[in-house]
């Protein structure tokens, strides 16, 4: 069980808004550390989405935001387009000296 | 553009030592700006940060592997390695290397990432 927690699945229809969260706990994303975002398409490596709680690397559409508060963060991706289909991972840091990823989010669009 | 390749024994025998390499093209691995991580994913699972390596040799490891990592540098060969030893099954899993931003160090974000490789262990 990871110690960053996200909820196994998430879906939306064609168009709509679906957010992902990422839980953490006062050792990692609550003690000030960023959480950054990853795309993982099918049979393929992650992507990087989102770094630094909120920033999006060249390339990364403006429909994918990222933002974090208190031990939880969250991934909101508006428009919602088939090509999103894939597996979304959080990731941060613990206070005991590792980089941790959540356990994965498996969206899918209706 | 940088591009990161993984390398190596596709099939490990149990209680032996997985051994992998990590070729970067399109930049130098002795950036003062980076370090250079390996992460793997278990068929149908998440993601799991190994460790990461600075081009001085400095390196970080996931407490829960410390015992059995250890990640090197060879900067003539713009590369870096990974060896994991007593592999078990469990160890089964896909393997990637990515790059990291120095500043906060294992803090950071891993972008890009090599296309991975799949080392299953096996008797």
């Amino acid at each position: 069980q990871s110690v960053l927690t996200q909820p196994p699945s998430v879906s939306g229809a064609p168009g709509q808004r679906v957010t992902i969260s990422c839980t953490g706990s006062s050792s990692n994303i609550g003690a000030g550390y960023d959480v950054h975002w990853y795309q993982q398409l099918p049979g393929t490596a992650p992507k990087l989405l989102i770094y630094g709680n909120s920033n999006r690397p060249s390339g990364v559409p403006d429909r994918f935001s990222g933002s974090k508060s208190g031990t939880s963060a969250s991934l909101a991706i508006t428009g919602l387009q088939a090509e999103d289909e894939a597996d979304y991972y959080c990731q941060s840091y613990d206070s005991s000296l590792s980089a941790l990823f959540g356990g994965g989010t498996k969206l899918t669009v209706l | 553009q940088l591009q990161l390749q993984e390398s190596g024994p596709g099939l490990v025998k149990p209680s032996e030592t997985l051994s992998l390499t990590c070729t970067v093209s399109g930049g130098s691995i002795s950036s003062s700006s980076y370090y250079w991580g390996w992460i793997r994913q278990p068929p149908g699972k998440g993601l799991e940060w190994i460790g990461s390596i600075y081009y001085s040799g400095s390196t970080y490891y996931n407490p829960s592997l410390k015992s059995r990592v250890t990640i090197s540098v060879d900067t003539s060969k713009n590369q870096f390695s990974l060896k994991l030893s007593s592999v078990t099954a469990a160890d089964t899993a896909v393997y990637y290397c990515a790059r990291q931003p120095e500043i906060a160090a294992v803090e950071n974000w891993f972008d890009p990432w090599g296309q991975g490789t799949l080392v299953t262990v096996s008797s």
